[in-house]
């Protein structure tokens, strides 16, 4: 079973500029996550989809957005890019049933953005 | 507020030796754990979970063991390999808090040959 891909791979954007990344997860989970990580606040959630509605939103202003397809394919947006948007995007799929909080989260490999 | 916090930032042990990550946290709401292996400009990769109402789960030479009552959890690998080289999050989920892990900041282990 392929598991959660990440497109693109790298991403090189200036202030003020606006970025779109995807998320496919693994085939037949029904609950994407998305994480940013950076070397000074570590991984940190920045919402959760399932079948198609935002079910959970972390501390982030409203520059990141999201949304998920009825594929389960999600996208995530940064609009007004700041420099210390700079980070390690990713995304995690679980649960083939979207049942709860406690559902494995298998991650893919990540969006390297950086802002210049 | 740093609900799960793991205190050691590196950790160092000879191959063939037991490795021990520790891990704490705060929210009584969690009820599950998990710990991930990650390597640079990757992914976390999972490595094995406990539900709260267990003390101890064992995969191969991944056993994690929690205790309640201390808010603490620790991740024991035996025998270490150099393979095993990488950061290490604990993470813990639970409540209403739908798709959300709360990760600690990670520890680094090296195995040396």
């Amino acid at each position: 079973k392929a598991g959660v891909t990440q497109t693109p791979r790298y991403l090189i954007k200036t202030r003020g500029q606006q970025v779109t990344l995807s998320c496919s997860p693994i085939s037949g989970h029904r609950s994407v996550s998305w994480y940013q990580q950076t070397p000074g606040q570590g991984l940190q959630f920045l919402f959760e989809y399932f079948s198609e509605t935002q079910r959970n939103k972390g501390n982030f202003p409203g520059r990141f957005s999201g949304r998920q397809f009825s594929n389960s394919r999600s996208e995530m947006n940064v609009s007004t890019l700041e420099l210390g948007d700079s980070a390690l995007y990713l995304c995690a799929s679980s649960s083939p049933r979207g049942a709860g909080p406690t559902d494995t989260q298998y991650f893919g490999p990540g969006t390297r953005l950086t802002v210049l | 507020d740093q609900q799960v916090k793991q205190n050691s930032p590196s950790l160092s042990v000879q191959e063939g030796r037991i490795s021990i990550l520790n891990c704490d946290y705060t929210n009584s709401m969690f009820d599950y754990f998990l710990w991930y292996k990650k390597y640079p400009a990757e992914g976390p990769t999972f490595l094995i979970s406990i539900s709260s109402i267990k003390d101890k789960n064992e995969d191969g030479r991944f056993t994690v063991f929690l205790n309640k009552s201390a808010k603490h959890l620790s991740l024991h690998i035996v025998p270490s390999q150099p393979g095993d080289s990488a950061v290490y999050f604990c993470a813990g989920a639970g409540g209403t808090s739908y798709g959300k892990l709360t990760f600690g900041q990670g520890t680094i282990l090296t195995v040396h040959p």
